[in-house]
């Protein structure tokens, strides 16, 4: 069976933390993305990479980083969590064109 | 920014109804990819479209690409109560490495 793994499913963090979001997935796929979704606003891509250690801006990736040294490993860092960054996070990998694999999401909750 | 707009946001309707939800763009799309999501689930590939024109069917659901490949229709016949949940269409660029989430729409199908 496939799989996308974020680390957690529920996260509750403070104003100014920095927080770390890890996804792994086992099939080798080359693109990674970051998505946030809220209410009404449907998937917002934050960040995506299409090879390790490449990363090009989406949508939404003010107040977000990422990272990618190795091909499976693709991690979202909050420099320093805001109210506004609470949200559901999903992440997702493909190869190129071809179906996305989802994670579970990661509820996040900035208080 | 490929932009992609569905419509309508959210639908309710009876059991054995049928039902259209539309994904539209100025963009042009490389292929056009339908999902559905469950609450606390990622999104789940239902069907992948290519060319334009093309029409796919999957049991009572016909997913259609426009033929200019910048929009998409998902129609369900007779609707029953599982088919409850967010269907979410997505491009994928030309380039094949980003992929756009429209806003989703929400169906509740009611006994």
């Amino acid at each position: 069976d496939v799989k996308v793994t974020q680390s957690s499913r529920y996260l509750v963090k403070r104003t100014g933390e920095k927080v770390f979001l890890e996804c792994v997935q086992d099939m080798d796929h080359e693109n990674m993305f970051w998505y946030r979704q809220d209410p009404g606003l449907g998937l917002r891509l934050i960040y995506f990479s299409y090879d390790v250690k490449m990363k090009e801006k989406g949508d939404i990736p003010e107040g977000y980083s990422v990272s990618r040294e190795k091909k499976e490993r693709f991690s979202l860092i909050l420099e320093s969590a805001s109210t506004n960054q609470t949200s559901m996070y999903l992440c997702a990998s493909n190869q190129q064109g071809s179906e996305a694999f989802f994670g579970q999401g990661t509820r996040l909750t900035v208080v | 920014t490929q932009l992609l707009e569905q419509s309508p946001q959210f639908l309710s309707i009876q059991e054995g109804e049928n039902l259209t939800v539309y994904c539209n763009s100025s963009s042009v799309f490389s292929s056009l990819q339908w999902y559905r999501q469950e609450p606390g689930e990622g999104p789940v590939l239902l069907v992948t479209v290519v060319t334009g024109g093309e029409v796919k069917k999957l049991k009572r659901l016909t997913f259609q690409f426009g033929d200019a490949r910048k929009d998409s229709s998902l129609h369900i016949t007779a609707a029953q109560p599982g088919d409850t949940g967010l269907y979410l269409c997505a491009g994928a660029s030309n380039a094949g490495n980003m992929l756009t989430f429209g806003g989703g729409t929400r169906l509740m199908v009611k006994p």
